[in-house]
């Protein structure tokens, strides 16, 4: 079945640990992003990636880094985990970045916990 | 600052039909999104509209007026399983989009 594949889906994670979030597409999208969805407020963009081999920064990068080797995978990493980062961490993916609907397909998301 | 309003919690009865209003102030308008999300779950499309006017799909309408910054959502003949948050997504002159918190509709039989 094609879409976007999260792992892990859930996470306890030690302050100041690294973890890496995994995302996988098989849809041969060419742009990819990262958002956070917290309690009360709208999904917030952390990176995106428009083509392989590029990434741009969203609206809540710091603590956060990405990298697109490939059209398929764009895991995300957190360098030193604070509970701040604890959220719901979602991948999603489009076929064009700027024209028609652009219509994001998302991942079932990984929700992570900093203690 | 860009900035989407939608109401946060709202009730219907099933088979009744119901209307989630969005506001909006963006820099710049390059369409405007509803996704529906269950709980747990992840946001998944159901509409776009760029242009003014009214789309309908199935059960599922919606509306813009970009001079007013406003569209709404509608739903007609509710079902049980129409119980989600609904997402009110702008996308801005950058091609970015600005979500909403989003409006979590409840159901009562």
């Amino acid at each position: 079945i094609a879409g976007i594949t999260q792992a892990p889906t859930s996470q306890i994670l030690a302050a100041g640990r690294r973890m890496t979030l995994r995302c996988t597409q098989d849809m041969r999208h060419n742009a990819m992003y990262w958002y956070r969805q917290d309690l009360g407020l709208g999904l917030r963009l952390i990176h995106y990636s428009n083509t392989a081999g590029t990434t741009g920064k969203g609206e809540v990068p710091d603590g956060y880094s990405v990298s697109r080797a490939n059209t398929d995978d764009f895991p995300l990493t957190l360098a030193s985990a604070v509970p701040s980062q604890t959220s719901v961490y979602f991948c999603a993916s489009s076929d064009r970045t700027d024209s028609g609907a652009n219509v994001l397909t998302f991942g079932a998301g990984s929700r992570l916990t900093v203690l | 600052g860009q900035n989407i309003d939608q109401p946060t919690e709202m009730t219907a009865t099933e088979g009744a039909i119901v209307q989630i209003n969005c506001t909006y102030q963006t820099s710049g308008f390059n369409g405007l999104f509803w996704y529906q999300q269950h709980a747990g779950e992840a946001p998944t499309f159901l509409s776009y509209n760029v242009l003014d006017g009214l789309e309908e799909k199935g059960r599922f309408s919606s509306f813009l007026s970009r001079s007013k910054g406003y569209s709404y959502l509608l739903l007609k003949e509710l079902q049980m399983k129409d119980s989600a948050s609904y997402l009110c997504a702008v996308r801005d002159s950058n091609y970015q989009l600005i979500w909403g918190a989003g409006t979590k509709l409840i159901i009562k039989p």
